[in-house]
């Protein structure tokens, strides 16, 4: 079946490093890929998404392409921030069969800490 | 903001009760999700709505489960004789799917169940 696999954690950062945190992934069909985030005491929200192999997700900063000889999707950002502190997950759903895409397979999270 | 909502946030129960969380989807949106995610881990698919039909279903969703979309719009996800292994935060998300392609599923707060 379908799994993500992200780097333990958590990451502890200063205010403008460089973050990376790795997601791999297996799956059956042709997979679009994602990172949420959620912050504290929020829900889950969509950060990006790339839904073909080269394909580059991005938005407020953070960046990840679609890798499918590695089958993976790393999320970078160049310069974090206090308010990066959250959880990230990455996950994908397929569209295996030629089914509609439908559910969605997560990752374990990733607890991003960043301080001033 | 007409977002996704679930009611209640928040559950105490004891051991052998029933409970019942409800999901109001955002109005337009066809397609319906639970997924349930327990303490440092991610969301995991429990079952999901096209309309009022049950579309696919998790082998998580053991017989004590049930859930319900009866006209399409909000959805009900019923434990029965409750355990403390289901002591969880159970998420709805929603989406307007149309053909095959993905689309972008809004997550709700999620309603946390502690079982004692």
């Amino acid at each position: 079946g379908d799994s993500v696999t992200q780097m333990e954690g958590p990451v502890t950062l200063s205010e403008e490093a460089f973050l990376t945190i790795n997601c791999t992934y297996t799956a059956t069909g042709y997979p679009s890929l994602f990172w949420y985030v959620q912050y504290p005491g929020e829900g889950l929200q969509l950060l990006l998404k790339a839904t073909k192999a080269d394909d580059k997700g991005s938005n407020k900063g953070f960046e990840a392409t679609y890798r499918k000889e590695t089958t993976s999707f790393h999320l970078e950002k160049g310069s974090v921030q206090v308010s990066d502190s959250a959880v990230y997950f990455c996950a994908l759903t397929t569209n295996a069969g030629g089914t509609s895409y439908g559910k969605l397979t997560f990752g374990q999270g990733t607890i991003l800490t960043v301080h001033p | 903001d007409t977002g996704v909502s679930q009611d209640p946030r928040h559950k105490i129960t004891k051991r052998g009760q029933n409970v019942t969380f409800r999901c109001d989807p955002i109005s337009e949106h066809n397609r319906l999700y639970w997924y349930r995610q327990t303490l440092g881990q991610g969301p995991e698919f429990l079952t999901y709505f096209q309309n009022e039909a049950q579309l696919e279903k998790s082998r998580l969703l053991s017989d004590r489960f049930s859930a319900e979309r009866p006209k399409g719009s909000f959805s009900t996800l019923e434990i029965q004789r409750t355990e403390q292994g289901d002591s969880a935060m159970y998420l709805c998300a929603s989406s307007l799917a149309l053909g095959i392609s993905y689309n972008e599923q809004f997550f709700g707060p999620g309603t946390r169940l502690t079982v004692l």
